[in-house]
């Protein structure tokens, strides 16, 4: 299968933690990234992490992945209202020699000052 | 900034028409990659060029058809317009055709057919 799935919403306290969460479907999936896109805009990748990682953090930001459950989580520290976007997780796996990627169907993340 | 310039930013046209999207990748990136972005479907890839030659097909419909020229800029030419094709087009690039590449994406042409 090739599903990649989020909640469609979620919606944090300036200054909490937001945790976006995705699930998908292939095992055989290399890297698995999350790109936000504020309105009007285009695709801004944030980071990304290896399939054989299970964490990774970046400043305000912490990926975990759970191989097992496939399941990829976004954690956003110290949310702030510039933080509001839509986030989209993405897949990526090798198909017949090239690189194809699958985009979630996007969590759209709402910081109430 | 991605480095990504796709262009224009916004088109109008009517349904039957034909338009040409342009891509130009960031400096020394050999793969362009273009997306469509709608209401109804979500972000879905559409095709993938490396150094000239296309790589992989997605969910592109034979409207659509692209191409990568030598200085490795991209085109993608949509035809026969429909209401349904409206959309946010993206195009992105990267180094190689690895798997192990990232993505950069431009801002995006939005493309309304009335």
């Amino acid at each position: 299968g090739e599903d990649v799935e989020q909640s469609l919403f979620l919606s944090v306290r300036e200054g909490d933690s937001s945790v976006i969460n995705c699930t998908y479907t292939d095992s055989s999936s290399t890297y698995l990234y999350w790109y936000k896109q504020e309105p009007g805009a285009g695709l801004q990748l944030l980071t990304y992490i290896f399939s054989n990682m299970d964490m990774k953090q970046d400043q305000r930001l912490t990926v975990l992945l759970n191989k097992k459950d496939k399941h990829l989580s976004l954690r956003i520290a110290d949310t702030q209202t510039g933080d509001s976007a839509i986030y989209f997780c993405a897949e990526t796996r090798n198909s017949g020699g090239y690189q194809k990627v699958t985009f979630g169907t996007g969590t759209k993340l709402q910081v109430i000052p | 900034d991605s480095g990504v310039t796709q262009t224009p930013k916004h088109l109008i046209t009517a349904t039957g028409q034909r338009v040409t999207l342009r891509c130009s990748p960031r400096s020394g990136d050999l793969s362009v990659y273009w997306y469509q972005q709608s209401l109804d479907q979500g972000l879905q890839f559409l095709i993938h060029y490396y150094n000239g030659e296309e790589r992989a097909k997605g969910n592109i419909l034979e409207r659509f058809s692209a191409q990568q020229f030598p200085d490795l800029h991209s085109e993608l030419n949509l035809s026969s317009l429909e209401l349904g094709d409206s959309a946010l087009y993206f195009c992105a690039s990267s180094e190689s055709s690895h798997n192990t590449d990232t993505q950069y994406f431009g801002p995006g042409t939005r493309l309304t057919v009335l």
